[in-house]
């Protein structure tokens, strides 16, 4: 267990519909990492969130968004579901950038049906 | 970000010593080099980080180049559950700055 919790494990869905990811950082961290894992574009960068404020972001669509909550767990929303948006999202949370290390979640599969 | 050139794969044999190379030669001067892996169906885990000096932690060492445009991971001995994905990721140490991961190396190790 890495201190990092994601739910669902898994989820399978049909085109156009919305779905919500959500993770737990670990405990002390205020920074967390959404990332999605698809077979043909590797690990992506999606957003992050600091402490409550959205601190940079990746290659995230318009149809998705996230936010963190103030006990410090986060939400990816994605709204009408593309079969391209099967894949793995992975979240990650860290104390303060880099320096100390990501900790990544089991990760979300998600299947577009 | 600094771009990186991993191999895409490297074979090991169990109990051998492997050496997994980077390079990265646009780096900036402020920049960790850090390596994670990612084994079977589980997200990356952290293995190593480092700036100039040559690092070593239980996991394995990290030797970087005198001039920082490439570096080594080290795994001492290997094992069956250090087959994974090895992923070398120059990153600054601002609270801005994220881990941008590219292709990494696919390590197999034989029994």
């Amino acid at each position: 267990d890495s201190g990092v919790t994601q739910t669902p494990k898994h989820l399978i869905t049909a085109t156009g519909q919305r779905v919500t990811l959500r993770c737990s950082p670990r405990s002390g961290d205020l920074s967390v990492y959404w990332y999605q894992q698809s077979l043909d574009q590797g690990l992506q960068f999606l957003i992050q969130y600091y402490n409550g404020e959205e601190r940079a972001k990746g290659n995230i669509l318009e149809r998705f968004s996230a936010q963190q909550f103030p006990d410090l767990h986060s939400e990816l929303n994605l709204s009408s579901l593309e079969l391209g948006d099967s894949a793995l999202y992975f979240c990650a949370s860290s104390s303060w950038g880099t320096f100390y290390g990501y900790t990544f979640g089991s990760g979300t599969r998600l299947t577009v049906v | 970000d600094a771009k990186t050139t991993q191999p895409n794969s490297m074979e090991s044999n169990e109990e051998e010593p492997v050496h997994l190379p980077c390079n990265h030669s646009t780096i900036s001067g402020t920049d960790y080099i850090h390596w994670y892996r990612q084994l079977p169906s589980q997200g990356p885990e952290y293995v190593i980080h480092g700036l100039t000096s040559n690092v070593n932690n239980r996991m394995a060492s990290l030797a970087i180049a005198e001039d920082r445009k490439s570096s080594t991971l080290i795994l001492h001995r290997a094992t069956l559950r250090d087959a994974a994905v090895y992923y070398c990721i120059p990153a600054g140490n601002n609270a801005g700055n994220m881990l941008t991961f590219g292709g990494g190396t696919r390590l197999m190790v034989k029994p």
